[in-house]
């Protein structure tokens, strides 16, 4: 079964420092991509970030990193420089053609970037 | 470019009326999905389309759920009767197929209904 776990149900950080947010995923499929998004207060779901289960590298978008480790199956999401917009719920996703190519959603985490 | 744009915004109504949500998706997608948040459930998937057929629909409550797309650029999602447990965040998002697992949804705005 497809799953997706997110652990820390909230995560504080002070403003310019680095903060990494954990998921694991759960797939027997070969082919499959991890996306992270972000929802601030204001309700709305941003997409931020995508990284293939083929890519040899980790995927980069300005200060959001993506710390993929395929054996684990961990896809972290690594945000440098921390800013007050920051704060927001973000969830790890992922998706697999093998189950009609649906999204699988994380419980989410709460950042909080303190001044 | 034009995202996923859902109606109403907000919606409050009383228990037992019938709630149509709407949704028009990025132009060129093919996949459609509804989905509904709540601060004790999360983020559920109710309902998604390929291609305006039906895919999958197990995530609906009941019967009282239901779920359309006549065409390409049009998806409603109907509650009849409409509960007070029904109050929820209800998002709309949309996906192409084309490059497959790559491709992220985009998500509308949401519909903030409020059952009273």
């Amino acid at each position: 079964a497809q799953k997706i776990t997110q652990t820390q149900p909230g995560m504080f950080v002070q403003e310019k420092e680095a903060v990494t947010l954990d998921c694991t995923y759960d797939t027997s499929d070969q082919s499959y991509g991890l996306f992270w998004y972000k929802q601030p207060s204001s309700g709305e779901m941003i997409f931020l970030i995508y990284q293939g289960s083929y890519d040899e590298q980790n995927a980069t978008e300005g200060r959001y990193s993506l710390n993929f480790q395929k054996a684990r199956k961990s896809a972290n999401l690594v945000i440098s420089a921390s800013q007050l917009g920051d704060s927001a719920m973000y969830f790890c996703a992922m998706r697999t053609p093998n189950t009609g190519n649906q999204f699988y959603f994380g419980t989410g985490t709460s950042l909080t970037v303190i001044p | 470019d034009a995202g996923v744009i859902q109606s109403p915004r907000h919606e409050v109504t009383e228990m037992g009326q019938e709630v149509t949500l709407r949704c028009k998706p990025i132009s060129g997608h093919d996949y459609l999905f509804w989905y509904r948040q709540t601060m004790m459930r999360g983020l559920e998937l109710l309902i998604y389309f390929n291609n305006n057929v039906p895919i999958d629909d197990s995530g609906m409550p009941e019967d009282r759920f239901s779920a359309k797309m006549p065409n390409a650029s049009f998806s409603t999602l109907k509650i009849q009767p409409s509960e007070p447990r029904d109050s929820a965040v209800y998002f709309c998002a949309s996906s192409l197929q084309t490059g497959g697992v790559e491709q992220p949804q985009h998500f509308g705005d949401g519909t903030r209904l409020s059952i009273l």
